[in-house]
């Protein structure tokens, strides 16, 4: 079966240090996101990207980058890890325009700067 | 951008009674989506439903999309359904969605 994948599942990493975290999906979608979950604001969006070599910034993108250099795989980087982005990560797929707008969700990477 | 509000934002239920969620959105939308997050943190999808009714078992979900709303029916509600329960609209020709901030729901036996 299709499915989205985030590694790692669990990260603990020190304040300065570079992070990238994976997201895997097997859905051949086109288009991929990145989400931060912090409590009291829901879902935000951090980056996204519609394609192969396409990446589009969202609402909270300060601090993070991503590149797309196949469908399957957008990997998010923190570029110098700040205890602000202590946060539960989610990767998410869809396949506009061809089906619909739904968007599916992985099982969330949560990470922890001290 | 769009400003999506969800109510209410807690809910306490009895296992066996009825709810609606509510979602009020600011804008126009051509995308929305209902979600489940369980207490192990997964996003479920509930249901896409940009206009229309929809119903999954003992689930519904109908959108209004004229008055810029739209209502998750739960019925017969088990403790199973506890969790976070989020809308997400999207507008134009883009994928980006705006996440409410959520209805928590707690059955209780």
């Amino acid at each position: 079966d299709a499915e989205i994948t985030q590694s790692p599942r669990h990260k603990i990493t020190e304040t300065g240090r570079q992070v990238t975290l994976a997201c895997h999906q097997t859905w051949n979608h086109n288009n991929m996101f990145w989400y931060r979950q912090d409590l009291g604001h829901g879902l935000r969006l951090i980056h996204y990207s519609y394609g192969v070599q396409d990446t589009n910034k969202g609402e909270v993108s300060d601090g993070y980058s991503v590149s797309r250099s196949n469908t399957e795989d957008l990997p998010l980087t923190l570029e110098s890890a700040a205890s602000s982005q202590t946060s539960v990560y989610f990767c998410a797929s869809s396949e506009f325009p061809t089906v619909s707008y739904e968007q599916y969700f992985g099982p969330g990477t949560r990470l922890t700067v001290t | 951008g769009i400003q999506v509000e969800q109510s209410p934002p807690d809910l306490i239920l009895q296992e066996g009674a009825n709810s609606t969620l509510r979602c009020n959105f600011s804008d126009s939308v051509n995308n929305l989506q209902w979600f489940h997050q369980n207490p192990w943190g997964q996003l479920i999808n509930l249901f896409y439903i940009p206009s229309g009714t929809k119903q999954n078992g003992r689930l519904s979900a109908t959108t209004v999309a004229t008055e810029r709303y739209s209502l998750l029916y739960i019925s017969s509600s088990q403790t199973t359904d506890s969790g976070v329960y989020f809308c997400a609209v999207g507008a134009g020709g883009y994928q980006k969605v705006t996440f409410g901030t959520g209805t928590k729901l707690q059955v209780i036996p």
